[in-house]
């Protein structure tokens, strides 16, 4: 299948500092979702992303189609405790149908 | 957003029972659903693709007969789990696609099997 490389897999931050991730692929993608996933729990959509370069934000989160369009970036501003999870991003190939391709997800620990 | 509700949330069945997931979309209407399996600390592996009145897409290496999935309505998808082993057990998600291409995910279904 189709691979998504997320970086990075883990982090550990203390609270109120900025965090940054980002996923690179191969193939161009028109379509990039961000997620994140609490223990036990499905995952929750964030952040939907649909042309170059648009760079959306969400509260205290900001993601962005990378200009390629191999990529897109995720970033979270002045961490609380709350953001702990993991998160993931998904990503949708150009001229396919509706399969979502998923990174390998990135860990984050807020340290209070 | 868009609701998808799983049920059961978590289910315990004995090696050889067959256990049903049920997948629906809430508020909206989904020609297309996903069905997924996370393990502990991985990522979602898809295991298939279900469409709408038609048979279910299976990935490389998931068996059909093992796995059984129905999409009968626009709002529900099921998954059959056939004769469960212990190694059957995990997260299993479903998701589906809105109007606008996003996809929502369900709660998630933990099955053990003993």
């Amino acid at each position: 299948g189709q691979q998504l490389n997320q970086s990075p897999q883990s982090m550990f931050i203390q609270e109120g500092e900025d965090v940054s991730m980002n996923c690179t692929s191969s193939s161009i993608f028109n379509t990039w979702l961000w997620y994140k996933q609490d223990p036990g729990e499905g995952p929750v959509l964030l952040i939907a992303l649909y042309k170059a370069g648009e760079l959306t934000s969400n509260g205290r989160l900001t993601a962005q189609f990378g200009i390629t369009r191999k990529d897109s970036f995720l970033n979270i501003s002045a961490s609380i405790p709350s953001d702990v999870g993991i998160y993931f991003c998904a990503g949708r190939l150009e001229n396919t149908g509706n399969q979502f391709y998923f990174g390998t997800g990135t860990s984050l620990t807020v340290i209070p | 957003g868009a609701v998808v509700s799983q049920h059961p949330s978590w289910v315990i069945c004995k090696s050889g029972t067959s256990v049903k997931i049920e997948c629906r979309s809430l508020d909206f209407q989904a020609t297309t659903m996903f069905w997924y399996r996370q393990f502990p600390k991985q990522s979602l592996m898809l295991m298939a693709t279900s469409n709408e009145g038609s048979k279910a897409t299976y990935e490389q290496g998931v068996e059909k007969d093992k796995f059984l999935i129905n999409h009968a309505s626009l709002t529900l998808s099921t998954l059959t789990v056939t004769s469960a082993h212990p190694e059957d057990s995990s997260f299993y998600i479903c998701s589906a696609i809105h109007y606008y291409n996003e996809q929502f995910f369900g709660p998630g279904t933990r099955l053990t099997v003993l």
